[in-house]
């Protein structure tokens, strides 16, 4: 299968600057997705990459380069509601609509 | 706003039940999909189907099976359950074209089997 690899927790605090890398085997690569899931809740889509750069969504951004198979979210002036798993996903090109899920990253936000 | 609901939120299964997840979603979705979620194993896809009695096997099929007798409708069926098979399930519906082609996820069901 294809490996979708990201830290499994991360610790960061309110009003400040987090980063949450993605690294994916660039075989086939077609899109990948940022979720995020509060816990006990469905996952809800933040992002979408498939194109090299930047893309910004108000306080979070994400940004992909295809090249390295690598992929982050950064989360700015956090707050305690962003504390949540966040979930790396990628389409790849033998795939259809299917896509492959990292094992997700659960943030926590200290005051 | 898309809707994707699953009958039940918790569920409780003896050892050799036969269990029926039910998915229903409300934007006339193509594609509906059925995931199983364990901690530090992330989302694994069971099933998914992207036309009304059209399925496809995903990378843990093993203990499933799935109905799409409608297009709104995806049901997840454990023919014999076992105490492997407790879990988060997971539901989620996507479009066929678009840009992003994001899912939208369902509520979720958790599956113990004792």
């Amino acid at each position: 299968g294809q490996n979708i690899d990201q830290p499994t927790e991360m610790t960061a605090t309110e009003g400040a600057i987090v980063q949450i890398n993605c690294t994916y085997q660039t075989s086939g690569f077609n899109g990948l997705f940022w979720y995020q899931q509060h816990a006990g809740e469905a996952p809800t889509f933040l992002s979408y990459n498939v194109l090299d750069g930047l893309e910004e969504k108000g306080r979070f951004s994400s940004f992909l380069s295809r090249s390295k198979g690598y992929s982050y979210l950064l989360l700015k002036e956090l707050q305690m509601k962003d504390s949540a798993s966040y979930l790396c996903a990628v389409r790849f090109n033998n795939a259809g609509n299917m896509l492959t899920f990292g094992g997700g990253t659960r943030l926590m936000v200290k005051p | 706003d898309v809707k994707v609901t699953q009958s039940s939120r918790y569920l409780v299964k003896r050892t050799g039940e036969k269990v029926f997840l039910e998915c229903v979603q409300d934007m006339d979705h193509e594609n509906m999909f059925w995931y199983r979620q364990d901690p530090g194993l992330g989302l694994r896809l069971i099933y998914f189907s992207y036309d009304v009695k059209m399925k496809e096997k995903g990378d843990i099929p093993e203990g499933y099976s799935v109905s799409r007798e409608k297009k709104e409708r995806f049901s997840l069926i454990l023919e014999s359950a076992s105490t492997n098979q407790t879990s988060m399930y997971l539901c989620a519906s996507s479009p066929p074209t678009g840009i992003a082609y994001e899912q939208y996820f369902g509520p979720g069901t958790r599956l113990t089997v004792t």
